[in-house]
């Protein structure tokens, strides 16, 4: 089955600068790669994916790269605010001859003020 | 208007006894999932119904039962609670999971068991 591995597990910042999480999968099936952030004691929630078909998406702050080949795609964020503190969360989705989104272990990012 | 809603939030219950997870989607999706997050913030998922039928089972203790009465409701069962089984439990649901379509999960706000 898909295993997605990400790093680092935490990541420190002062506001402004920039995080780059990245993330790594397994499965060349996987062909959805999507990005959720989870705030404290809320669900996870989408804050940008990218398609098997494209290398790179920005949305304002943040930007998602993939490189297929090497079955790796990262998270970046720019210009971080304390608001951005939260524990983010990579996928891939091919899990078993289905299409399951499966998680990362996970980033606690915390932006200090 | 909450698209993946559960219930309880909260569910503080001892060892050995019974409980139910209820988790109703109304954003007409036809693929739900539950999810299992330990307090090292794992998300793992445990099942995935499509249209009804379980489509992944991702070897889980079968004290847990899911069951799926139509598309918009996925409930999960859970029989002799151990302590083990303390955790958040997230339910999810997305438009497809067939080859082709996938799409974003939308979640829950979550279920803390904790199991004394």
């Amino acid at each position: 089955g898909e295993n997605v591995e990400q790093h680092p597990s935490t990541l420190s910042v002062q506001e402004g600068d920039s995080a780059v999480i990245k993330c790594t999968y397994s499965d060349s099936a996987s062909n959805y790669f999507p990005w959720y952030k989870q705030e404290l004691g809320k669900g996870p929630q989408l804050i940008i994916d990218i398609r098997s078909n494209v290398g790179e998406k920005k949305d304002q702050r943040i930007a998602v790269t993939l490189n297929k080949t090497a079955k790796h795609f990262s998270l970046h964020i720019t210009e971080t605010q304390p608001e951005d503190s939260a524990v983010y969360f990579c996928a891939a989705n091919f899990l078993g001859g289905s299409y399951i989104p499966t998680f990362g272990r996970g980033t606690s990012l915390i932006v200090h003020p | 208007d909450t698209a993946v809603s559960q219930t309880p939030k909260y569910l503080v219950t001892q060892m050995g006894n019974d409980k139910s997870i209820k988790c109703e989607q109304n954003l007409g999706h036809d693929t739900m999932y539950w999810y299992k997050q330990d307090s090292k913030k794992f998300l793992k998922i445990m099942f995935s119904y499509n249209n009804k039928e379980l489509i992944i089972n991702e070897t889980v203790p079968n004290r847990f039962s899911p069951k799926s009465p139509d598309k918009a409701h996925l409930n999960l069962h859970i029989n002799s609670l151990e302590l083990g089984d303390s955790a958040v439990y997230f339910c999810a649901s997305s438009l497809h999971s067939r080859a082709g379509l996938a799409a974003e999960a939308f979640f829950g706000q979550g279920t803390r068991l904790t199991v004394v």
